[in-house]
């Protein structure tokens, strides 16, 4: 079936580091959406990306849809303590959506 | 203008009860949805309502499981005969419309003993 996996699982970074988590999926996606979730809350909606090769920024954040729209990536610059928190990546289907297993990041001060 | 609203925030239930779980989503939106998150794992889905149709509910884990938002806005999940591997926080998102931003209520956290 359908599957969307992210990697690293885990990452543990120095404050001021870059950090970027991968979401690969077994099939074409239509377009791909980004969350965070910080510890004891819930999932965050950051960005939406559909077009193949598109990039899209919100300040530190980077964010990157592969060419053949079969994979995306999260690049986060200079980390802060208030980027603390798992990141997903989830596909839209026709109507459900799956989501990535996940990236938990944790900022060392 | 308020969020997602989720009751109750915390559940428990002994094993073989029936629970029910409310989800009030954003005034308007159209697409709702269940989510049921394991501890330290993504969301799954569960099923998906646009208005007063449910359109998926590919996800329900088996026929214990039930939802319904017959007005087209309140959504209720219900788990009959409860067992302990349904405990998991239970997560309640809607959007204006189909592939559009979710926003994500707080979550219903389910415990069954």
């Amino acid at each position: 079936g359908q599957q969307v996996m992210q990697i690293p699982q885990y990452q543990h970074v120095q404050e001021g580091e870059d950090f970027t988590t991968y979401c690969n999926s077994s099939t074409t996606l239509s377009n791909i959406q980004w969350y965070k979730q910080r510890p004891g809350g819930h999932p965050v909606f950051l960005i939406q990306l559909v077009k193949s090769g598109e990039v899209k920024k919100q300040k530190r954040l980077t964010f990157q849809f592969g060419e053949a729209k079969k994979n995306s990536s999260l690049h986060i610059t200079a980390t802060q303590t208030t980027d603390v928190g798992t990141y997903f990546c989830a596909e839209s289907g026709t109507y459900k959506y799956i989501f990535g297993t996940g990236t938990r990041l944790k900022v060392l001060a | 203008g308020a969020g997602v609203s989720q009751s109750p925030r915390y559940k428990v239930a002994k094993r073989g009860q029936d629970v029910a779980l409310r989800c009030d989503p954003i005034s308007g939106h159209v697409s709702l949805f269940w989510y049921q998150q394991a501890l330290g794992q993504g969301p799954e889905f569960l099923t998906y309502f646009q208005n007063e149709a449910q359109l998926d509910k590919s996800g329900l884990p088996s026929d214990r499981f039930f939802a319904e938002r017959p007005e087209g806005s309140v959504s209720t999940l219900k788990i009959q005969r409860t067992q302990q591997e349904d405990s998991a926080v239970y997560l309640c998102a809607s959007s204006p419309d189909r592939g559009q931003p979710q926003h994500f209520g707080d979550g219903t956290r389910l415990s069954i003993l």
